[in-house]
């Protein structure tokens, strides 16, 4: 069985500031990782994925995220926040049967 | 790249009546689509997951009678909330998973339809 643990369900920084987004996961097989993001009444955009080899996962918006197995975590950064930053971010495990996951999701606000 | 589209996107019923969802693959076809329910501020909860030209596997707690999945063809799969209640209020997305391979599994979400039952 999969589960997702999201660290924090509101991070808040201010413009320019690095981000972090927390997820840690659980898994019995193999796990795909994904972070997804919502923006308000829209369905969800993939930001990023791991599957296998490299650990450190390069997404779209600047967003990254590195695959821990010893910690069992996925978190997401991004240097510099955006204001259009600002969203809901779903982390997500995957197992062998395809179906995803979902974490609690962590709404991220960005100050001016 | 890969589009997946709702229809309705809003959709405001009475208490009793059933309504339809489609979910379509724009641009792909898909052998395997999920639906997914949304409550205000909260996560994802998978409902169904919808396979070509079979039956519809629910997860655990989802009644089949009232929440009806048709995938008739590689592009459509359907979502019917029957005799729907205002507990049914939700907003409810679709994927559609593209790739043979778990390592090239790729699910494209859709925008969402919004269901408000009076």
């Amino acid at each position: 069985a999969q589960s997702v643990t999201q660290l924090g369900s509101h991070v808040s920084v201010s413009e320019g500031a690095l981000v972090l987004l927390r997820c840690n996961y659980s898994s019995s097989v193999p796990p795909y990782l994904f972070w997804y993001v919502q923006y308000p009444n829209q369905g969800l955009q993939l930001l990023l994925k791991y599957t296998t080899g490299a650990t450190l996962v390069k997404g779209i918006n600047g967003f990254e995220a590195e695959f821990k197995k010893s910690e069992t975590s996925f978190h997401l950064t991004k240097p510099s926040a955006h204001m259009s930053d600002a969203a809901e971010y779903f982390c997500a495990v995957s197992g062998s049967a395809s179906k995803i996951i979902f974490g609690s999701g962590t709404r991220l606000s960005i100050r001016p | 790249g890969a589009v997946v589209s709702q229809h309705p996107s809003w959709v405001i019923c009475k208490s009793g009546t059933s309504v339809k969802i489609e979910c379509r693959s724009l641009d792909f076809q898909a052998t395997t689509m999920f639906w997914y329910r949304q409550f205000p501020k909260q996560s994802l909860m998978l409902m169904a997951t919808s396979n070509e030209g079979s039956k519809a596997t629910y997860e655990q707690g989802v009644e089949k009678d009232k929440f009806l999945i048709n995938h008739a063809s590689l592009t459509l799969s359907t979502l019917t909330v029957t005799s729907a209640h205002p507990e049914d209020s939700s907003f409810y997305i679709c994927s559609a998973r593209v790739g043979s391979r778990r390592s090239q599994e790729t699910q494209y979400f859709g925008p969402g339809t919004r269901l408000l039952v009076l």
